[in-house]
């Protein structure tokens, strides 16, 4: 049972270019998360999608980050116009759908992206 | 979400027994709280949950007291592979409050454990 994928596993953007971050959540999951981590800092949450929807932006800056979780496919995070200050770690969890009457869903991360911007 | 406050960094030889503690005076009633393991260039990893008094599986302990304000992580006899940042996470896992259900990293523990 594959992990939660995430691809590249690093990116060099030099500024102005545009990033994009894929993520596979494991086999029967269908929340997904981004979170950014900057050097020698904790995991920022940025977006909580679910299939086809966006259920939490709310770590999202407002300009350049996209988030999207279609029907079919990965999770992309995509960052238009990078700036250096986007160089950081990218990570993506998946956990399983919410269900009633469980008490606790753990989020299952992948080995995140990491990128730098020239 | 309830703010955590942990120490930056602990030291420990192999084989001790070491105990992270983790002050979370403003946790809510639907809080759980967990903890995540992470390497260097590596994502966290699950190590364990809980809501309230002992909670215990075959990595680590997790302590709570009754008034569920703060928590410790134990880890039996750690080795050289145990060298990492624990996180310690508290938060509504089922999204009850927000309807979302993201986790709120702090900077974390770095522990060290030394030959």
């Amino acid at each position: 049972n594959a992990g939660v994928m995430q691809n590249p596993r690093h990116l060099v953007r030099r500024r102005g270019q545009e990033a994009r971050l894929r993520c596979s959540p494991m086999k029967g999951h269908s929340h997904v998360y981004w979170y950014r981590q900057l050097p020698e800092e904790g995991l920022k949450f940025m977006v909580y999608l679910q299939k086809e929807n966006i259920i939490d932006e709310s770590g999202m800056p407002k300009e350049r980050f996209s988030a999207e979780f279609p029907k079919e496919g990965p999770s992309i995070l995509r960052i238009q116009q990078v700036v250096r200050g986007d160089s950081a770690a990218y990570f993506c969890a998946s956990s399983p759908r919410l269900r009633q009457g469980v008490e606790k869903e753990t989020q299952y991360f992948g080995p995140g992206t990491r990128l730098l911007v020239l | 979400l309830a703010k955590t406050t942990q120490p930056i960094s602990m030291d420990s030889y192999e084989g001790q027994e070491v105990n992270i503690t983790c002050s979370h005076n403003n946790i809510a009633t639907n809080d759980y709280i967990t903890w995540y393991q992470q390497f260097p260039s590596q994502g966290p990893r699950f190590i364990i949950q809980g809501y309230k008094t002992k909670v215990t599986n075959e990595v680590a302990s997790l302590f709570i007291p009754a008034d569920r304000k703060s928590s410790t992580l134990s880890l039996p006899r750690v080795s050289l592979s145990d060298t990492a940042v624990y996180y310690c996470l508290v938060g509504d896992p089922r999204g009850l409050q927000t309807g979302a259900n993201n986790l709120f990293f702090g900077t974390g523990t770095r522990l060290t454990v030394i030959p």
